[in-house]
């Protein structure tokens, strides 16, 4: 168990809807990275917030959104859903945020548009 | 841009035996190197990692990985596998400077008995 907890495991949905992933940290960690495995692209950055604010962006698609709250929680919303979104994203948390730093994966949510 | 690149997409060994599985970067300068593993509907755990100093990690598991600059690989090894190392294993970088994790494809692991 790393201590990051993601929530729900399994989602499916409809295309053209709207979803909310939700994502806590390990405990004392600041900064929350999403990531997207598919078959065809396998596993990719999306995008990273640091105490609140966002970090970096990596190839997330302008109908996907992400925030951290105040109490460091994160949510990365989906809309306009197509089938290829189907996959399953990870959250993983570190300390700072830093580039030395061990990023810890939560167990995912398969997200399943049909 | 960085890549990391898994040259062997399934591997098959019997346990007991030793295996290795290969991985290559392509960030220059300075390569912050992972392996992680996956096993059937689980998230990802990290085995190990290297970000300087000696080029023999040891991790978790009884895995041990060896970076080679000349090369652009961090192989990851283990002696003698056993039935529950059965998974998917992942190589990553982060690199000086960058936050993500830029993953190979990926590597699945059968070990049959």
């Amino acid at each position: 168990d790393s201590g990051v907890t993601q929530t729900p495991k399994h989602l499916i949905t409809a295309t053209g809807q709207r979803v909310t992933l939700r994502c806590s940290p390990r405990s004392g960690d600041l900064s929350v990275y999403w990531y997207q495995q598919s078959l065809d692209q396998g596993l990719q950055f999306l995008i990273q917030y640091y105490n609140g604010e966002e970090r970096a962006k990596g190839n997330i698609l302008e109908r996907f959104s992400a925030q951290q709250f105040p109490d460091l929680h994160s949510e990365l919303n989906l809309s306009s859903l197509e089938l290829g979104d189907s996959a399953l994203y990870f959250c993983a948390s570190s300390v700072a945020g830093r580039d030395q730093e061990t990023q810890y994966f939560g167990p995912g949510t398969r997200l399943l548009v049909l | 841009a960085q890549s990391v690149t898994q040259p062997d997409i399934h591997i098959t060994v019997s346990e007991g035996a030793s295996l290795e599985l290969r991985c290559n970067y392509s960030y220059g300068a300075t390569p912050y190197l992972f392996w992680y593993v996956q096993s059937p509907g689980q998230g990802l755990q990290l085995l190990l990692k290297y970000f300087s100093g000696d080029t023999l990690v040891q991790g978790i598991k009884g895995f041990e990985a060896e970076f080679k600059r000349s090369q652009s690989s961090f192989n990851l090894r283990k002696p003698s596998v056993h039935w529950s190392d059965a998974a998917e294993y992942f190589c990553a970088d982060s690199g000086a400077g960058s936050y993500q994790l830029t993953f190979g494809k990926g590597t699945k692991l059968s070990v049959i008995p």
